[in-house]
């Protein structure tokens, strides 16, 4: 079955940068973008970008550029995030998800469990 | 960017009743319409696609419909395991964009 598992959860400082792994498994993982969506306390849901784990390819928000990085490991099945210069409001928790193709192209039907990152001094 | 705004931002509702969310978006999206539930705690979980398309395993209650700027999500015979936040989704155009949540509440 397929399985996206995140890393654990994050507490860093204004200033830092975090990196959050997301592990596929139960298919083939370059057949599927990976989407990276994130929720602040008590918020709603910011979509932040994707990767293509095949071609590489990547498409950030504009509010994330030049802060976000989004990066494959094909050979361990593992898509990262890494967001620098964190501020208190990039606490959130950090999902991954799996895009659908085909006739499923656009949904996003499979999610990993989320990384809580906290940012604080 | 496309915006979408739900409606309303909070339903408290009896068990068994019928409940309606509306989502409109700031410009035509066709049918690249996908409604999630997100339960407190849980990762986001498909209920609809492109508007109106049922997932398989998700409960026959759950419809959707619309099409362009105004769709809606129905929940028939509401049940005590259907409180959650519901939000609305659109992959059309890029950046990809979610409403802000309506939240069902069981009295």
């Amino acid at each position: 079955q397929v399985q996206l598992v995140q890393s654990g959860a994050e507490v860093k400082k204004p200033g830092a940068s975090v990196k959050v792994s997301c592990k596929a498994s139960g298919y083939t993982f370059t057949g599927h973008n990976i989407h990276w969506v994130r929720q602040a306390p008590g918020q709603g849901l910011e979509w932040m970008g994707w990767i293509n784990p095949h071609s590489d390819v990547t498409y950030y928000a504009q509010k994330f550029q030049g802060r976000v990085t989004m990066t494959r490991d094909t050979s361990i099945s593992s898509a990262y995030i890494e967001l620098s210069n964190l501020r208190p409001d990039d606490t959130a928790v950090y999902y991954c998800s799996r895009e659908g193709t085909v006739t499923t192209a656009g949904t996003l039907n499979y999610w990993g469990q989320g990384t809580l990152v906290t940012v604080s001094s | 960017e496309i915006v979408l705004t739900q409606s309303p931002d909070f339903h408290s509702v009896t068990p068994k009743e019928k409940v309606t969310i509306t989502c409109r978006a700031s410009q035509s999206i066709g049918y690249s319409l996908h409604w999630f539930q997100q339960k407190p705690g849980q990762s986001p979980n498909l209920l609809i696609k492109y508007a109106y398309q049922s997932i398989s395993g998700v409960p026959s209650r759950f419809s959707g419909s619309g099409s362009g700027t105004e769709f809606t999500l129905t929940i028939d015979s509401l049940e005590a395991e259907d409180a959650a936040t519901y939000f609305c989704h659109q992959s059309t155009n890029l950046p990809w964009t979610f409403g802000q949540g309506t939240k069902v509440e069981i009295k």
